[in-house]
């Protein structure tokens, strides 16, 4: 079966910090990865998504970026930290399907609870 | 832009008792949707989906329910449990596999 890990599960950085979030995937091959941000009490944004090794794709202008070294592997990262990227970051992951998009659903991690001071 | 959202940021329900959560959609040609519950602490967990060529789908004490004509569709759970209480969200995919959430239904269930 599928699992998805992401770590650590929270974490406290001063501003200007830099940052790295891991998130491994096993149990199945060139899945689609996506990293999520949801602020407290409201809905998930969709920062990064990546269909291939090294391919990602960014949905909104931040202070973020994203690396996927391997098939399994997605990091986000940030050189210096801002207050406002404080958050609950996703990870998830789904079945890879045609270019223009596929019936399936993804699969998240729990998360990683990140603060800024 | 097309969307997809909730009705209701709140339900309050008696454990027992039957939960409908609502949620509408503005795009038309929406063919897939997914329910996910999200507990406190805790990342989306993958409940039920349902495509379009159907009205109705069930599982283990959860039933989906599509109205294309009106561009709703519900969660039904049934005799709610204390571990229901949870945040639900509907969600419809885009391309790439990328989904679109609503801002979610707290569910709250009381003794």
């Amino acid at each position: 079966s599928q699992t998805i890990h992401q770590w650590p599960a929270t974490l406290v950085q001063p501003v200007g910090s830099p940052l790295s979030l891991e998130c491994t995937v096993e149990g199945t091959s060139n899945p689609n990865l996506y990293w999520y941000r949801q602020a407290a009490g409201r809905g998930l944004q969709l920062l990064f998504y990546s269909v291939g090794i090294g391919q990602i794709s960014s949905e909104v202008p931040q202070n973020l970026s994203a690396s996927r070294p391997q098939d399994r592997q997605f990091i986000l990262s940030s050189k210096k930290l801002l207050l406002s990227d404080s958050g609950f970051y996703l990870c998830a992951w789904s079945v890879a399907g045609t270019s223009l998009g596929s019936n399936q659903p993804q699969h998240f991690g729990d998360g990683t609870r990140l603060s800024i001071l | 832009g097309e969307s997809v959202g909730l009705h209701l940021p709140t339900l309050s329900v008696q454990e027992g008792d039957n939960s409908i959560i609502n949620c509408a959609y503005s795009n038309s040609a929406s063919d897939y949707f997914i329910w996910y519950k999200q507990e406190s602490g805790k990342g989306p967990q993958f409940i039920i989906d349902i495509r379009s060529n159907m009205d109705k789908r069930q599982g283990q004490r959860v039933t989906v329910l599509l109205n294309k004509t009106v561009k709703h569709l519900s969660l039904q759970i049934a005799a709610t449990q204390p571990g229901d209480s949870a945040v639900y969200f509907c969600a419809e995919p885009g391309s790439w596999g990328k989904l679109q959430f609503g801002a979610g239904t707290q569910v709250v269930v009381t003794p």
